[in-house]
């Protein structure tokens, strides 16, 4: 079946830096996507979404990035912060508007 | 946790025996979700609710049964449970054009 998957499950950073998180989907009726953070003990919180006919957006610190060409979703953390140490999942929605994919997560790790 | 409380938060079961998840919110939305999470899994959607009285299956459903009386509960039963369906279950709720949003989880034990 198809499904969201990562390129990498763990991204260690420095405080300070910029992360990046990827996201590769293979559903290409696709067009909701969302990024969740998920701290420990905690269930996933939204941080930012984006459709299908948009190809970046951006929030406070972090920015989604849109390429339905490859069917690549990105998260770019800014100035990464300890706080921001967590798992991260993308999310798609397949079509459906309703009814969400996760990816298998990536945990951010940043070092002081 | 945009008016999400799921209940217990843990329980421990023995093998065989049935076992209810409540998921209760108070945002009025109109579709409820059941996932469970493991390691190297991630979220997987069990079942979710799309009314009052309409719930459908999703990617592992076996095993479980859902029930929606009212907008505001979705209640997960486990018939039978087995050692495979320790898990971390979260329930979501969501208007269906947007983000879902999540509770905070009841972890699940079957000895």
């Amino acid at each position: 079946g198809e499904s969201v998957g990562l390129h990498l499950p763990t991204l260690s950073v420095q405080e300070g830096d910029n992360s990046i998180i990827n996201c590769a989907y293979s559903n290409s009726a696709s067009d909701y996507f969302i990024w969740y953070k998920q701290e420990s003990g905690k269930g996933p919180q939204f941080i930012i979404d984006i459709r299908s006919n948009m190809d970046k957006r951006q929030g406070q610190r972090v920015t989604v990035l849109l390429n339905k060409t490859v069917k690549h979703l990105s998260l770019q953390i800014a100035a990464t912060q300890p706080g921001d140490s967590a798992v991260y999942f993308c999310a798609d929605s397949g079509g459906s508007n309703y009814k969400l994919t996760f990816g298998k997560g990536t945990l951010l790790t940043v070092n002081p | 946790d945009a008016g999400i409380t799921q209940s217990p938060r843990h329980k421990v079961t023995e093998t065989g025996t049935p076992v209810t998840l409540r998921c209760h919110q108070t945002e009025n939305h109109r579709y409820m979700y059941w996932y469970r999470q493991d390691p190297g899994h991630g979220l997987r959607l069990i079942h979710y609710s799309y009314g009052v009285k309409d719930t459908d299956k999703g990617e592992v459903s076996d095993g479980y049964s859902v029930s929606r009386s009212k907008t505001e509960d979705f209640l997960l039963t486990l018939e039978s449970a087995t050692s495979s369906q320790t898990s971390v279950y979260f329930c979501a709720i969501g208007n269906g054009d947007t983000e879902a949003f999540f509770g905070q989880g009841t972890r699940l034990t079957v000895v």
